[in-house]
Order: C-alpha cells, then structure tokens, then sequence
C-alpha cells in the first residue's frame, strides 16, 4: 500500500464549477500537508500547506485536513481554465534533524473547460 | 528573486552512460533536495543535503549520488544509465527546518535510450 493515495483522474469540469481534489494517507505521522499545481512539462509550483486539522483559505483555494480519517482536500472555486494542470498533494513528517522528504501523490490531472 | 534554476533542460543518453545534473537554489536557501519523476507519477524523494551534508537518501540505487557545493549549488549523478532512469529530474530549495516550503525548480528532462 503506498503512503499517500491519490485519484489520478483525470478530471473535466465545466468553467466556474467547485472542484474536489482528494488524497488519503496511511501514516499518522505526517504533520505537514501541501499541495503543488503542476503545468505541463513545468516543475510543481506551491499552492498552499496546513500543518494541523481544519481549513485554511487562499483566495479561491481552501485546503481541509481530517486526521482523524487521514484525508486531505482541496477546493477550488470558480474554477478557471488556467486552473487546468496536475494537481500533487505532499505530506511530511515534522523533522528538526534528518532527512526532510515530501511524500507525494500519483497527482490529479484537472481540464476546466471554458 | 530568482526561483530554482536547473540545467540542462533536456538531455538524451544511452544506456550505460553517466550524466551529472545541476541546480541551483533559492538565494538564502542552504538546502536542496532531488526527486525523480516518471511520467504520470508524483516525485519520489532522492536526496536531501544540508550544509554540503546528506540529510537522507530515498530507495534508490548506488548509482545515484549527489554532492553540494559551498555556495549551496548541487549536482545529481547519475552512472550506468537504464532505460527506467528516463524521467523528470526536480531540484527542490528551502530554508532550514522549513520542509512545508520547498520550491521545485523547472526540472531536467532526460531520456534513455
């Protein structure tokens, strides 16, 4: 079972729809929650991080964190097509000394159509 | 500011050859960190290093090593290339003790032929 589980999609949704992008996890350890946007042929680029339960808004984008159940969400809303890419969920153990390693996920790969 | 620069930005190799891989982070950045990604996947985690110091290592092999320079800069190498090492190679900086701030460069795409 890997770590971090994420439906790869991929995912098509009309301009101006709320998109759910979902990942779970087997770890009870991990402590930071990220989630990267990927376009095409690019690096991620960081969207946002939560490092403990509850929401956190950015604009359009509101992360959620349940670890009670190990799921992770993010929200967009009034999607765009500039918001079609990859989406990676990340998620890391808290680390004062050794490695600090992001354990990602497959990625979702969202088309919003105009 | 400038982001993460990697070079180069593609590569072709045959199998058997070595390729060194560069990046270099954030200005104020002192850790830089790899990850490989095959297409359709997420980044698998390869090295970390500190202070020109390995903080870790993921699952891979011994042909994979890495070195950072004194200016923070590191290079990937990568000997006895196959076919399976064809992927996204990212370079990642952040500040100390900051891993739910690392910033990923626009990668190296190498392929093995």
């Amino acid at each position: 079972q890997k770590e971090v589980e994420q439906d790869p999609g991929p995912l098509s949704v009309p301009e101006g729809a709320i998109v759910s992008l979902n990942c779970t996890y087997s770890n009870s350890a991990f402590q930071y929650f990220m989630w990267y946007r990927q376009y095409s042929r690019k690096g991620p680029e960081l969207l946002m991080y939560t490092y403990s339960s509850g929401n956190k808004e950015d604009g359009r984008f509101t992360a959620q964190v349940d670890k009670s159940s190990k799921y992770i969400s993010l929200f967009i809303r009034d999607s765009q097509p500039s918001d079609s890419a990859t989406y990676l969920c990340a998620m890391s153990v808290v680390r004062l000394q050794g490695a600090q390693k992001l354990v990602f996920g497959q990625g979702t790969r969202l088309t919003i159509n105009p | 500011d400038a982001g993460v620069t990697q070079s180069p930005t593609h590569l072709i190799k045959t199998r058997g050859q070595h390729v060194t891989l560069r990046c270099s982070p954030i200005s104020g950045h002192k850790s830089v960190s790899w990850y490989q990604q095959v297409l359709g996947q997420g980044p698998q985690f390869i090295f970390q290093y500190y202070e020109k110091e390995e903080r870790g290592r993921g699952n891979f092999p011994d042909r994979f090593s890495a070195r950072q320079f004194p200016n923070y800069s590191s290079e990937l190498n990568v000997n006895a290339l196959l076919l399976g090492d064809s992927a996204l190679y990212l370079c990642a900086s952040s500040l100390e003790g900051r891993q739910e701030t690392q910033y990923f460069g626009p990668g190296t795409r190498l392929l093995v032929l």
